[in-house]
């Protein structure tokens, strides 16, 4: 089956060590988001890539970066992670065009000790 | 600026009984309107989408929506629930300006199924 596929599941990382989340699609979508989701709370765009042009939020920190390799792979790197990005991190695809729906990973869920 | 409200943040329900999620929004152009499932410890399932034509929309799981353009509302509805209907609830808009459209999501509904 076609689907959008985040590794780690889970991630714990130690306070201000770099680390990377993986998603990737057999989708063969144009458009890959980010998001992050703490508790209780609607997921929060952090970027999207546009086949591979990078569009950042406007409110997301400098500390999280993104690399889209090619079309089926997309990684978010945070680059010092504090005790506030603790959060589950989902991975999202799209067609192109008005009115398409995404498509998510089921995510994962990053630890900071 | 578009914005989505979801006005009841939990919902508790009887099994087999009906059920209705509320969602409006706010926008000041044409809009396409999204609900998504999100189970425990997972991401995000389309559950159904109005793009245009018929204002009742036909989801899976035996879920429907209305769109009503006056009120600018768009209530998700399920006549008999299920325990495995428990998840949280997203209505989403996205404003079709472009050929990419951002999401809006809205806070999310949490519906709990009671035996």
């Amino acid at each position: 089956d076609a689907m959008v596929i985040q590794n780690p599941r889970y991630q714990v990382t130690q306070f201000g060590k770099p680390v990377t989340l993986s998603c990737s699609q057999t989708l063969n979508h144009n458009v890959m988001y980010w998001y992050q989701q703490k508790s209780s709370q609607a997921p929060k765009l952090l970027f999207h890539y546009y086949d591979k042009d990078f569009n950042n939020e406007a409110d997301t920190p400098d500390n999280f970066q993104s690399r889209r390799p090619n079309t089926s792979f997309c990684f978010l790197d945070i680059r010092s992670p504090g005790l506030g990005d603790a959060a589950m991190y989902l991975c999202a695809t799209s067609r192109r065009g008005k009115g398409q729906p995404q498509h998510f990973g089921d995510g994962t869920r990053l630890s900071i000790l | 600026a578009q914005s989505v409200t979801q006005l009841d943040s939990q919902v508790p329900v009887f099994e087999e009984a009906p059920v209705e999620l509320r969602c409006n929004y706010s926008s000041s152009v044409s809009v396409y309107l999204f609900w998504y499932v999100q189970y425990p410890n997972q991401g995000l399932q389309l559950l159904l989408k109005y793009l245009s034509g018929s204002t009742l929309v036909k989801g899976i799981n035996g879920f429907e929506a209305e769109f009503n353009k006056s009120q600018t509302s768009f209530h998700l509805r399920k006549p008999s629930v299920h325990i495995s209907d428990t998840a949280e609830y997203f209505c989403a808009v996205t404003v079709g300006k472009t050929s990419y459209d951002k999401v809006i999501f809205g806070p999310g509904t949490s519906l709990s199924v009671i035996p």
